[in-house]
């Protein structure tokens, strides 16, 4: 059974702080990626990544960065949080057919 | 344009009804194409894949209309329990490989 796990379910930030989202999945995929999903908007790709140490962005990486160290995990940083950033993050991993999606971190941005 | 449009809804049907969403797409270069169920504060799960010849699976029925391009979604039998939000994905081979462009979603709403 693949599973993809987010770090927080639920995350308060402050205006500025430097915010991590960590994503791990446990099924060798190579393809990793970080979406926002917002009401209306629907689900925008952040970044993506297709291999280890390599990351191509999305439709809305500004503001975002991301880190792929080893295959399984796949990290959101945000430099300097805002208020717009208050959203829904998803990862997901994909190899060749399905993807798959962890269960979402609700980040709030004060 | 929105590079995959779909009806926001919400769908308001009585259970035993049956329901169509579609969904169009801009790029006539996407080669897979996907309906995704996203149930209330969940994460998006696959519901099925999109053939070009439409494919089945029980009460589902998707098909594929390259010319025009849209893709539809027909669920028989509406249960209580298919009330979600329903994605319409593309996906698109990109030179930083395979890209899915998700839809807003449809919402359906199943009643008593």
């Amino acid at each position: 059974d693949v599973k993809v796990t987010q770090s927080s379910r639920y995350l308060v930030k402050r205006t500025g702080e430097k915010v991590f989202l960590e994503c791990v999945q446990d099924m060798d995929h190579e393809n990793m990626f970080w979406y926002r999903q917002d009401p209306g908007l629907g689900l925008r790709l952040i970044y993506f990544s297709y291999d280890v140490k390599m990351k191509e962005k999305g439709d809305i990486p500004e503001g975002y960065s991301v880190s792929r160290e080893k295959k399984e995990r796949f990290s959101l940083i945000l430099e300097s949080a805002s208020t717009n950033q208050t959203s829904m993050y998803l990862c997901a991993s994909r190899s060749t057919g399905e993807q798959y999606f962890g269960p979402g971190t609700r980040l709030t941005v004060l | 344009r929105k590079e995959v449009e779909q009806d926001p809804g919400p769908f308001n049907v009585p259970e035993g009804a049956t329901v169509a969403f579609n969904c169009t797409y801009s790029n006539s270069a996407s080669q897979s194409f996907f309906w995704y169920r996203q149930d209330c504060r969940k994460e998006p799960k696959l519901l099925m894949s999109v053939y070009s010849s439409g494919n089945e699976d029980g009460r589902f029925t998707a098909q594929l209309n390259r010319a025009s391009q849209y893709i539809s979604l027909l669920i028989r039998d509406s249960k209580l329990s298919d009330s979600a939000t329903y994605l319409c994905v593309v996906n698109l081979l990109t030179g930083g490989g395979n890209k899915l462009t998700f839809g807003t979603g449809t919402q359906l709403k199943v009643e008593l």
